[in-house]
């Protein structure tokens, strides 16, 4: 069965320094990839995706994450953040053929100080 | 255009007892799958209904079982209720099953005491 690792539970840092966050999965087979983040009281709402083609790609809210198939990664970043993106953010995972079950990482929270 | 909506919000049961809790999916979706997300950890898959059928399952026992009705709505239950069950139930809707994009309701937060 796939599974979904997330390096770090938490993260802590000051607004515009630059974050990035470590997803990896272990599947063998074709992916799409995801982040979902879940701000404070509000529903999971999607990030960014990968399908297929270019393996960066820019999400929402000036995200983009990398898709390197060769080390089963799909890390997120950020250059600069914001108060605001203070949240937990989950990578998840969807073998193409597993229909749309996803398989989640156990997320990260990220706490920006202002 | 509503988004995907759950009910109840909030629920504490007792343990041994049985629950229903119900999602709407987005409108234009017809598929629903339902996860499990206990405290501190990333949700897990429970099953999908798509065409009103149980399409895929996850690792959960025979007491979770769930339903899909014409209109695509759902409805997931859980018998004999066990403290470990408490959790926050997400429902997500897609179009079709081919892995398209989910999107999430708020959840419905379930107490077993």
């Amino acid at each position: 069965a796939q599974s979904v690792s997330q390096h770090n539970h938490h993260v802590i840092l000051s607004e515009a320094a630059s974050l990035e966050l470590g997803c990896n999965y272990s599947y063998g087979g074709t992916v799409n990839l995801f982040w979902y983040v879940q701000y404070p009281g509000q529903h999971l709402q999607l990030l960014l995706k990968y399908f297929s083609g270019d393996p960066l790609v820019k999400g929402i809210k000036g995200f983009e994450a990398e898709f390197i198939k060769s080390k089963f990664s799909f890390n997120l970043r950020k250059p600069s953040v914001q108060w605001s993106d203070t949240a937990e953010y989950f990578c998840a995972v969807n073998p193409k053929a597993a229909g749309n079950k996803l398989t989640f990482g156990g997320g990260t929270r990220v706490l920006v100080k202002p | 255009d509503a988004g995907v909506t759950q009910s109840p919000t909030h629920l504490i049961k007792t343990r041994g007892q049985q629950v229903t809790l119900r999602c709407s999916p987005k409108s234009g979706h017809d598929t629903v799958s339902w996860y499990q997300q206990a405290l501190g950890q990333g949700p897990q898959f429970i099953f999908q209904y798509y065409e009103e059928e149980e399409r895929q399952r996850g690792n959960f026992p025979d007491r979770f079982s769930g339903h899909q009705f014409p209109n695509y709505s759902s409805e997931l239950n859980v018998n004999a209720l066990l403290l470990g069950d408490s959790a926050l139930y997400l429902c997500a809707s897609s179009l079709g099953t081919g892995g398209a994009v989910a999107f999430f309701g708020q959840g419905t937060r379930l107490t077993v005491v």
